[in-house]
């Protein structure tokens, strides 16, 4: 088993761009959260899911969308990027919305 | 206004001491504590979790001591080595895969 994978694990963008982190998981877990990481905030819920077609917000959530068509994947798009959304983005999967299984991360800087 | 308050931020031990991170929350509806342990460039890892109806539990080196009526709860690594450190957080859940972290203690194992 791959685990979580996440893609890109760096990426640079410019103010007003728009971009999509992937997420894929090969576990079969049926809960998918994206969290943000920022120096001195600990890790903040941007949004998750409970089942494939099922999502919903978390602490964060302005400036971002996610859609959960499989199971397997959990997609992150940033609508119109900005400085304040530059961070290391993680993504976890759950088999029982207990015990988190994250992804090796991908860290975004926005110009 | 953070759910989960964690403190140190950081924290120097001695080989073979005993390091202790505190936690903190307000909100009664948590129902699931767990920590983790984040290497630099790393996911977080699960370490240990702890239910509101548990006062202690003890895996190898690493406790966590709950107090309810407080609303604290704390990790202790006996015999703290220096592979132990990394970066610690708690965390605290409203169950179905949504949760909050406290911003995390780096801590230094000096040899």
């Amino acid at each position: 088993n791959a685990g979580v994978t996440q893609t890109p694990k760096f990426q640079v963008l410019k103010t007003g761009q728009s971009m999509t982190l992937q997420c894929a998981q090969d576990m079969n877990h049926e809960y998918m959260s994206w969290y943000r990481q920022d120096p001195g905030m600990g890790l903040r819920l941007i949004h998750y899911s409970v089942g494939a077609g099922i999502t919903d917000q978390g602490e964060v959530p302005n400036g971002y969308n996610v859609s959960r068509s499989t199971t397997e994947d959990f997609p992150l798009r940033l609508l119109s990027a900005a400085p304040s959304q530059t961070s290391v983005y993680f993504c976890a999967s759950s088999p029982d919305s207990v015990e988190q299984y994250f992804g090796p991360g991908t860290r975004l800087t926005v110009t | 206004q953070q759910q989960v308050k964690q403190s140190p931020q950081s924290l120097i031990v001695q080989k073979g001491g005993i390091s202790i991170i505190n936690c903190a929350y307000e909100n009664t509806a948590f129902d699931y504590f767990p920590w983790y342990q984040q290497f630099p460039g790393k996911g977080p890892a699960l370490l240990i979790a702890i239910r509101p109806d548990v006062s202690e539990k003890k895996e190898g080196r690493f406790t966590i001591s709950f107090n309810k009526s407080a609303k604290q709860f704390s990790l202790h690594i006996m015999d703290s080595q220096p592979g132990d450190s990394a970066t610690y957080f708690c965390a605290a859940s409203l169950g179905f895969n949504k949760f909050y972290f406290g911003s995390g203690t780096k801590l230094n194992v000096k040899p």
